[in-house]
């Protein structure tokens, strides 16, 4: 099994539209978490990090839920630009652990 | 932001040459550094973890005879492909993390294709 596992998608969804992602991590352990944004033929970047209270960032909220160690990325309002692949990323140990992404592509 | 540059951005070698790759950061001092490869459209994998005057550590299965890393200052560390085959076309991105911090900054990766 995975440490970290994702939907792969592909999902397609209309400008405007709300688009949920889920990810799950095996390793009780990890100690923090973030969402990662990598664009074709680029490094990541930090989309956010991930607390268990929900965090927001404009229009994309994340949620932890340790019980039953579950993420999610919202992103509302959806962009053109925010086509992309969304990666969900577990820090254990100093160390990152990626999953293996989500692709998103927004349609005009 | 803190800045990490690879270099060359991308590298194409015939099989059986070796290829170095460059990993600096360039306005803070790196005392680890990772090493990651990304196959197409899978997730990137962590080869090995790098701390500055020490040997690296190897992930399961990564060769560290093939892939040697060497971090000799606190801003540069390099990875070398030796006798490189067209299985080790990747993706190569590097990340760095300065003493006490846990945020990773990646360079832009250096794409490697080898003929």
């Amino acid at each position: 099994r995975k440490e970290v596992e994702q939907d792969p998608g592909p999902f397609n969804v209309p400008e405007g539209a709300t688009v949920a992602f889920n990810c799950t991590y095996s390793n009780s352990a990890s100690q923090s978490f973030f969402w990662y944004r990598q664009d074709c033929r680029k490094e990541p970047k930090l989309l956010m990090s991930v607390y268990s209270s929900g965090n927001e960032d404009g229009r994309f909220t994340a949620q932890l839920n340790r019980a039953s160690q579950y993420i999610s990325l919202l992103i509302r309002d959806s962009k053109l630009s925010d086509s992309a692949t969304y990666l969900c990323v577990v820090n254990r140990g100093r160390q990152l652990t990626f999953g293996s992404g989500t692709q998103l592509t927004v349609l005009p | 932001g803190a800045v990490v540059s690879q270099h060359p951005s991308w590298v194409i070698c015939k099989s059986g040459t070796s290829v170095k790759i460059e990993c600096r950061s360039l306005d803070f001092q790196a005392t680890t550094m990772f090493w990651y490869r990304q196959f197409p459209k899978q997730s990137l994998m962590l080869m090995a973890t790098s701390n500055e005057g020490s040997k690296a550590t190897y992930e399961q299965g990564v060769e560290k005879d093939k892939f040697l890393i060497n971090h000799a200052s606190l801003t540069l560390s390099t990875l070398t492909v030796t006798s490189a085959h067209p299985e080790d076309s990747s993706f190569y991105i590097c990340s760095a993390r300065g003493g006490g911090a846990d945020t990773q900054y990646f360079g832009p990766g250096t794409r490697l294709t080898v003929l």
